[in-house]
């Protein structure tokens, strides 16, 4: 597509539920990342993919967060056993190249109660 | 302390006013700089970059500045118009390998009629 997809664009967890959040990159962008904004903070990076391969996931916390990008399929970000401070909007977005302009997706919010 | 620091944290100016948004950076020295735009409830736009060794760059109504020697940028919004309501981010990305920009916590614009 032309415009980086996320679903959904809402989501609402239970403290200790699993959550799962997608993104559908623009068409030919080979390159995806993943950030977190808390309370319109800044953005906060967690992870790339270059294809389906991890590019940098310095910014993943080593526990409970997991992402992947599979041929064919939209890529995901998944946290288990959410936390109250997991509640934050996520965002994707794709690039051609690694250091080129990044398109972002219109976020999915995570509440987490 | 955050690498990119904006200032104002937000701002209302009527209808037709201009406005300078300001972003501070110890980032240096680095590839490329951005401002977004970030209308509430979507992600950010990318609307000027800025390589080091650029000056200003303008975007239709808005004009962006760099001065390398003091580590600032300016963002200025001529002839404001409501639609210009949105949260300004001033983005910076490391030259080299690592192609995780550094994000700032933006600047709130409320543009009133």
């Amino acid at each position: 597509g032309e415009e980086v997809a996320q679903t959904p664009k809402h989501l609402v967890r239970g403290e200790g539920q699993k959550a799962k959040l997608y993104c559908a990159p623009i068409k030919g962008h080979s390159y995806v990342f993943w950030y977190q904004q808390v309370l319109k903070n800044e953005f906060k990076f967690l992870i790339s993919f270059q294809n389906e391969n991890v590019f940098d996931e310095t910014g993943m916390p080593k526990e409970r967060f997991s992402a992947k990008c599979l041929p064919n399929s939209p890529c995901s970000l998944e946290i288990q056993a959410t936390k109250l401070e997991d509640s934050a909007v996520y965002f994707c977005a794709s690039s051609v190249l690694a250091g080129n302009e990044q398109f972002f997706g219109p976020g999915t919010r995570l509440t987490v109660l | 302390k955050n690498q990119v620091e904006q200032s104002p944290q937000s701002l209302i100016i009527l209808e037709g006013k201009n406005c300078t948004l300001q972003c501070n950076y110890t980032v240096s020295p680095f590839s490329n700089l951005r401002w977004y735009k970030q209308d509430t409830g979507r992600g950010p736009v990318s609307l000027t970059i800025m390589t080091f060794s650029e000056n200003t760059k303008s975007n239709g109504r808005y004009t962006a500045t760099l001065d390398a020697d003091t580590k600032q940028s300016s963002l200025h919004i001529t002839a404001s118009q409501l639609s210009d309501s949105a949260s300004y981010i001033c983005v910076v990305s490391l030259p080299g390998g690592s192609y995780i920009p550094t994000f700032g916590r933006g600047t709130s614009l409320i543009v009133h009629p």
